[in-house]
């Protein structure tokens, strides 16, 4: 049955500073994915990643993906307020159905 | 492009009755998802329909169903609700095969 880690679960950050949430999962997957969630809202896609190595950039995010280690992180650089919510990570293996992290909530002090 | 909408977005019912939630997939999606999201249990996946089948389907008990129409569009239904139903429902949809999936709004459930 396919795992999946986040850690940590709470991470309260200073705006500015630099700071990375871990993704472990237990078993083989073809994909990883970030999201973010905001108090009462939808999950909001953010990255998708297919293969080892890929790394991929928007804004203040970064995630990477290894998969030899089973391993993805979500890097925060600088942060600012808006990047407070939570995050998720989640992985699939030959299908459509997700299986997620259990989420980071990030809270971004001023 | 209009994105997922689900409806209701919240509703009450109380233990021992059903519960049917829709979800209209963005325009030209075939895969719609569904996940139950719980401060426990955190995000779970309920099933996934791909052209009106079933395709894959998560750990839940049958009280929990779904289906999809030659539109794509989904329900899901929940019989004889417990109180721990209670939660925000996702939909999730994807254009193909192991495309990016984009959820709804949710809809959130609460049983009394």
């Amino acid at each position: 049955e396919l795992k999946v880690e986040q850690n940590p679960l709470f991470l309260s950050m200073q705006e500015g500073k630099n700071y990375t949430i871990y993704c472990n999962y237990s078993t083989t997957s073809d994909r990883l994915y970030w999201y973010r969630q905001d108090p009462g809202k939808s999950l909001e896609s953010l990255f998708v990643l297919l293969s080892n190595g890929a790394v991929k950039q928007e804004g203040r995010l970064m995630a990477s993906l290894d998969t030899k280690a089973r391993l993805s992180t979500l890097h925060i650089t600088a942060a600012v307020h808006d990047l407070s919510a939570t995050y998720f990570c989640a992985v699939s293996f030959g299908n459509e159905k997700l299986t997620f992290g259990t989420g980071t909530r990030l809270t971004i002090i001023p | 492009k209009a994105g997922v909408t689900q409806t209701p977005r919240y509703l009450i019912k109380t233990r021992g009755q059903q519960v049917t939630l829709s979800c209209s997939p963005i325009s030209g999606h075939r895969s719609v998802s569904w996940y139950q999201q719980t401060p426990g249990q955190g995000l779970q996946f309920l099933f996934e329909y791909f052209s009106e089948t079933q395709r894959n389907k998560g750990n839940f008990p049958g009280r929990f169903s779904g289906r999809q129409f030659s539109n794509s569009r989904s329900e899901m239904n929940v019989s004889t609700l417990e109180l721990g139903d209670s939660a925000l429902y996702l939909c999730a949809s994807s254009h193909q095969d192991r495309g990016y999936q984009f959820f709804g709004p949710g809809t959130r459930l609460t049983v009394l």
